[in-house]
Order: C-alpha cells, then sequence, then structure tokens
C-alpha cells in the first residue's frame, strides 16, 4: 500500500540527548515536510524540501536539522538546542492537489 | 511567508444543522491552494476540500462546501446537515507554488445530538 509512515509512535528522552524521529513515504511525492502540534496553536512547519538534497526552514526550525538525502526519507532530528521538544510531530509529503500525513509521534522529554 | 488565521478556537452545531469555519490568509501570491483538513481525536489528518486559487467556482464535496473570496483572502467551510461524525478539529491551510504550506491554528467543532 502507499503512504507515510512515522516511526516510532511514541517516544521518551532524557533532557539533553538528541532524538531522531523517523518519515518514509513510498508515493513517489517530490515535497516532504515536518510540524510540529502543541495544544492551541495548530500546525507550525519546522521544516519542508521540494527535492532530494534541498530543504527550507520553517517558522520554527530553531533547535532542529533535516536531511533529505533520498526521495522517500525525510527524518527530523530534535537537538539539545531545542528548549521546549516536548510535542506531536507529523510528517506529510505532498502533490499539488493534497498532501498526505503519516500518524505522528508523540516525543516527551523528561 | 504566508500566515492562516483562523479567528474561531471553537465552534459547537446542533446535529443536522449547518455551521460555517471562518479562515482568512495573506499573501502576495496569485496562484496557490487552499485546503480544509479534518483532525478526528486519533490525530490522523483527513482532507476535507480543496479550491485551486485560478478557479473562481466554489469546491463542494457532498456535505462540505467553501466561500472562497480571493480578493478578499477568505476561506470559510460550510457544513451542512452536521453529523455526530463531523465532530474534530479544522485545519485551514495555503501552499503555494513553491509547496511552502502553511496551516491555521484550528477550530474545535463539536457536534450536539
Amino acid at each position: 500500500d502507499g503512504g507515510i509512515t512515522q516511526s516510532p509512535k511514541y517516544l521518551f528522552r532524557k533532557e539533553g540527548q538528541n532524538v531522531t524521529l523517523s518519515c518514509e513515504q513510498n508515493l513517489n511525492h517530490d515535497a516532504m515536510y515536518w510540524y510540529r502540534q502543541d495544544p492551541g496553536q495548530g500546525l507550525r512547519l519546522i521544516y519542508y524540501s521540494q527535492i532530494v538534497n534541498d530543504f527550507q526552514k520553517g517558522d520554527i526550525a530553531e533547535g532542529y536539522s533535516v536531511s533529505r538525502e533520498k526521495k522517500e526519507s525525510f527524518p527530523l532530528t530534535v537537538t539539545s538546542a531545542q528548549k521546549n521538544p516536548t510535542a506531536f510531530y507529523l510528517c506529510a509529503s505532498s502533490i499539488r492537489r493534497e498532501a498526505f500525513f503519516g500518524q505522528g509521534t508523540r516525543l516527551t522529554v523528561v | 511567508a504566508q500566515t492562516v488565521t483562523q479567528s474561531q478556537p471553537e465552534m459547537s452545531v446542533q446535529e443536522a444543522e449547518t455551521v460555517t469555519l471562518s479562515c482568512t490568509y495573506d499573501t502576495s501570491e496569485s496562484d496557490y491552494y487552499l485546503f480544509w483538513y479534518k483532525q478526528p481525536p486519533s490525530r490522523q489528518m483527513i482532507l476535507v476540500i480543496r479550491q485551486e486559487a485560478y478557479k473562481q467556482q466554489n469546491a463542494t464535496e457532498n456535505r462540505f462546501s467553501v466561500n472562497f473570496q480571493k480578493a478578499a483572502k477568505s476561506f470559510s467551510l460550510k457544513i451542512s446537515d452536521s453529523q455526530l461524525g463531523d465532530a474534530a478539529m479544522y485545519f485551514c491551510a495555503y501552499r503555494n507554488n513553491n509547496n511552502d504550506m502553511r496551516f491555521g491554528a484550528g477550530t474545535r467543532l463539536t457536534v450536539k445530538p
């Protein structure tokens, strides 16, 4: 089945550790995205990528890093510089007419 | 960067009635896409309806329709004959031709039986 897969669904990390969230798609989409969702703030754009080896910062890129070495994969690293990393993270890929979303990763930093 | 504003954090509608959710956006571009997505408690994002900016005709999908006012940069969603299953968070989204895609803060819709 075609789709977009985020893993893991729940992730726990200790404060000060870097953590990488996985996002894979087999839809052959060029564009991919990472969003952060906090209560009452909707989806805020962290990074997006239009093609392989290219990506642009969104509104809240500080403390995050991404790579796009393959069309199918767009991993997000939450670094120790991110002051408040506990949140729900959504990955998406898109064609012009629609964006498709993964099921999300709930990251909790303790 | 483009901004998307949803001014109604919460809305409530009686089952079988009609409700309208508001969305405005800010852009200097002429060609773009607008979307409404639904997020139920499962948190899976579901596309409700899309509108291409170059099309003057308002999009409709069964009980869902939009009022697209390009000059006013307004994109409201009308849900007719509301059903209990319509209860969810609704997000308005804007995407330009550079694949920059932004969302509003969302409106939580409650449907009363």
